[in-house]
C-alpha cells in the first residue's frame, strides 16, 4: 500500500517562480489536506478538501491555490514563490466518520531563494 | 474547534513509562481525542484515538477522565526510538460530504535518554 504519495520530495525555487506540489492517495478517502511546517513549529493547515471539486481555506491560505482534481489527487500551487514559503509541505487524507485519524505523506521540502 | 494545551518538552530515560497530558477544556460532546507521533523529516503518524475512559493498542494507552477536559497518552517502557514530537488533537468525525479542519498545535518534544 502506497498510502499518501507526494511529489517532488525536494525542490529549490527562485523568488517569483511557480510550481505545483502533487499529492495522491490510494485509500479512497474523501478528505484531503495540505499543511506546511516551518522549522521547530507545528503543522499549519493551508487548504483542505471534502470531496472532488470542493476546497476550503485553512489557517494560512495566502499565496497558495489548490485543485482537487479527482478523489485521489489534491495539488497545491505556488503562483509566485516567496522566501517566506520556504517550508516542508505535507499532504494528508482521512475518511469521513472515523474520528480524526489522518494519514500523511512523507513531505516536500521546498526552499525559495 | 477545541483548543489543546500540552507541555512543550519532556525528557525520559529508556525503559521508563512516559505520560504526556493534554488539556482540552472546551471539548465538545462529539469530539474525539487523537494523538499523533512525528519523527524528524517525516509526516505525523496516528498513534491512538479515544472518546472516553481508556483505550489501549500495541503502541500506547490513552486515559480520558469522565469530564473529558484532559487526556493522557501513556507510552510504556520507552526506547531511544520513541524520541519524537507528540501532538494531541481534538475534533469530530466528518459529516458526510464535509471535511473538518484538523488543527495541530506545537506538540510535545519527547527526548528519551540512554
Amino acid at each position: 500500500n502506497a498510502g499518501v504519495t507526494q511529489t517532488p520530495k525536494f525542490q529549490v525555487l527562485k523568488t517569483g517562480q511557480s510550481m505545483t506540489l502533487q499529492c495522491a492517495q490510494d485509500m479512497n478517502h474523501n478528505s484531503m489536506y495540505w499543511y506546511r511546517q516551518d522549522p521547530g513549529m507545528g503543522l499549519r493547515l493551508i487548504y483542505y478538501s471534502a470531496s472532488e471539486g470542493t476546497t476550503d481555506k485553512g489557517e494560512v491560505p495566502n499565496g497558495y491555490n489548490v485543485s482537487r482534481l479527482n478523489k485521489r489527487e489534491f495539488s497545491l500551487r505556488l503562483e509566485s514563490a516567496a522566501p517566506s514559503q520556504t517550508s516542508v509541505y505535507f499532504c494528508a487524507s482521512s475518511e469521513a466518520r472515523t474520528g480524526t485519524e489522518a494519514f500523511f505523506g512523507q513531505g516536500t521540502r521546498l526552499t525559495v531563494v | 474547534l477545541a483548543k489543546t494545551t500540552q507541555p512543550i518538552s519532556m525528557d525520559s530515560y529508556e525503559g521508563q513509562e512516559v505520560n504526556i497530558t493534554c488539556s482540552h477544556n472546551n471539548i465538545a460532546t462529539n469530539d474525539y481525542i487523537t494523538w499523533y507521533q512525528q519523527f524528524p523529516s517525516q509526516g505525523p503518524r496516528f498513534i491512538i484515538q479515544g472518546y472516553k475512559t481508556k483505550v489501549t493498542n500495541e503502541v500506547a494507552s490513552l486515559f480520558i477522565p469522565a469530564d473529558r477536559k484532559s487526556s493522557t497518552l501513556s507510552l510504556p517502557r520507552v526506547s531511544l526510538s520513541d524520541t519524537a514530537v507528540y501532538y494531541c488533537l481534538v475534533g469530530t468525525p466528518e459529516a458526510p460530504g464535509s471535511a473538518r479542519q484538523l488543527t495541530f498545535g506545537s506538540g510535545t518534544q519527547l527526548t528519551v535518554l540512554p
